[in-house]
Parts: C-alpha cells; sequence; structure tokens
C-alpha cells in the first residue's frame, strides 16, 4: 500500500532557485529514500537517510528527516532546468525490503 | 556501478495474448528482485516480490495467475503479462537489490505496455 504523502504535488520555479518538496510517512522506517524520475523513464535513487540520521548532504541535494513527525525534506539548491522531473520518496519498513513510493512531487524548472 | 536493465522498453500486443518483460541485474547478482506498475502520474504500486529459487510474493489485489513471475536465475526475473487486456496498460518497473552495496536499490528503465 502507498502510505507516502509528498507535497506540493507539483511545484514550478526559476532557475537558480531552491525548491523543497516534503514527505511524510505514517509507520515506523528503517530508512527512508528519494528518487528522481524523468517522465516515462525508470527512477534514480538520490539519497538514503537511515532512520537514525537526522540530516544528510549530497551535492546540491539536502534530505532531512524527523522520526518523531514522521516527515522527511529534499531541497535541492541552485536548480536547473536539468533538474525538471517528478520526485518520489519511499520507505523501507521493518523487517522487509519492500520500498513504499509517495504520490510524488513533479517538480518544473524553468530556464 | 550496477545496472538493472529491462527488456522490451516498449511493447504493444493485442487483447489475449501473453508478454513477457526481462528483467536483469548486468553486473551483480540480485536474490531479490521487485516489480512495480506505474499508470501515468501516479506512483509506483509495488505488485510483487521475486525471490530467486522461490515463489514470488505478491501484493493484495495483484492477481499471481496473471502476472506470473518467475526469477530462474540470480540475474534474471521475468514478468508474463497474461491474457492481457487493455486496462494492463501501463508502465512495469523492476528493481534490484545490491546487497554488496548496502540496501541500494537499483532500478530498470521501465516497459511501457500497450493493449490494444
Amino acid at each position: 500500500s502507498q502510505q507516502g504523502e509528498e507535497d506540493p504535488q507539483a511545484l514550478s520555479i526559476q532557475e537558480g532557485e531552491n525548491a523543497t518538496m516534503n514527505c511524510s510517512y505514517k509507520t515506523s522506517i528503517n530508512n527512508l529514500q528519494w528518487y528522481r524520475q524523468n517522465s516515462g523513464r525508470g527512477l534514480v535513487h538520490l539519497i538514503l537517510i537511515r532512520s537514525n540520521e537526522r540530516e544528510k548532504h549530497s551535492g546540491r541535494l539536502r534530505v532531512t528527516l524527523d522520526t518523531s513527525k514522521k516527515s522527511s525534506s529534499l531541497l535541492i539548491t541552485a536548480s536547473r532546468a536539468a533538474d525538471t522531473a517528478s520526485y518520489f520518496c519511499a520507505t523501507e519498513q521493518g523487517g522487509s525490503e519492500k520500498l513504499v513510493f509517495g504520490k510524488g512531487t513533479k517538480l518544473t524548472v524553468n530556464p | 556501478g550496477a545496472v538493472v536493465s529491462q527488456h522490451p522498453s516498449r511493447v504493444i500486443c493485442k487483447s489475449g495474448t501473453s508478454v513477457k518483460i526481462e528483467c536483469r541485474s548486468l553486473d551483480f547478482q540480485a536474490t531479490t528482485m521487485f516489480w512495480y506498475r506505474q499508470f501515468p502520474k501516479q506512483s509506483l504500486m509495488l505488485m510483487a516480490t521475486s525471490n530467486e529459487g522461490s515463489k514470488a510474493t505478491y501484493e493484495q489485489g495483484v492477481e499471481k495467475d496473471k502476472f506470473l513471475i518467475n526469477h530462474a536465475s540470480l540475474t534474471l526475473s521475468t514478468l508474463t503479462v497474461t491474457s492481457a487486456h487493455p486496462e494492463d496498460s501501463s508502465f512495469y518497473i523492476c528493481s534490484a537489490q545490491a546487497h554488496r552495496t548496502g540496501n541500494t536499490i537499483y532500478f530498470g528503465e521501465g516497459s511501457w505496455l500497450t493493449v490494444v
């Protein structure tokens, strides 16, 4: 079942601006991952944050995790037109290796 | 890096026929692969977990007789959509977990199925 909820569902910004996407989930997790998907393509793994971590950085990406609020955020700084894609959070729960995906945020970066 | 290959990338079939989609891990062994389907502008829905050498574990609501999964080797899982109907038209994506790199899961490029 899908439990992740991203907001906003769609986000349109100008190049150079920062983009923030949020994800909420309902059950306890082992880790939370963010993926990117270009239209009609497969998923690209961006970053994984474990349940005992609060923040993680990778290049222009910054991910936070608040397990008390069961939420995570993905920040893309200094956005580029090439960042235009859909972004999904996914949680790995309990003893399962299954990923449960959120509904995604469609990001459009205008040049 | 690890690569997961899916084939075919696009397929059109007639109603009532069956179509097979392959998912291969190219440079690592994957004891577990996952199959998802994605409708346009929607998220990924897990269909089943494919385990090498054993039966697949299907998610609730997924018909195991309609979506046949075979994981015959450590590098190949196949999804066969049997007696396809137009409502089976969707984007099917597989993923594989490379245990040698921790919990990272690699996704294939997906397969567009259109049933006419």
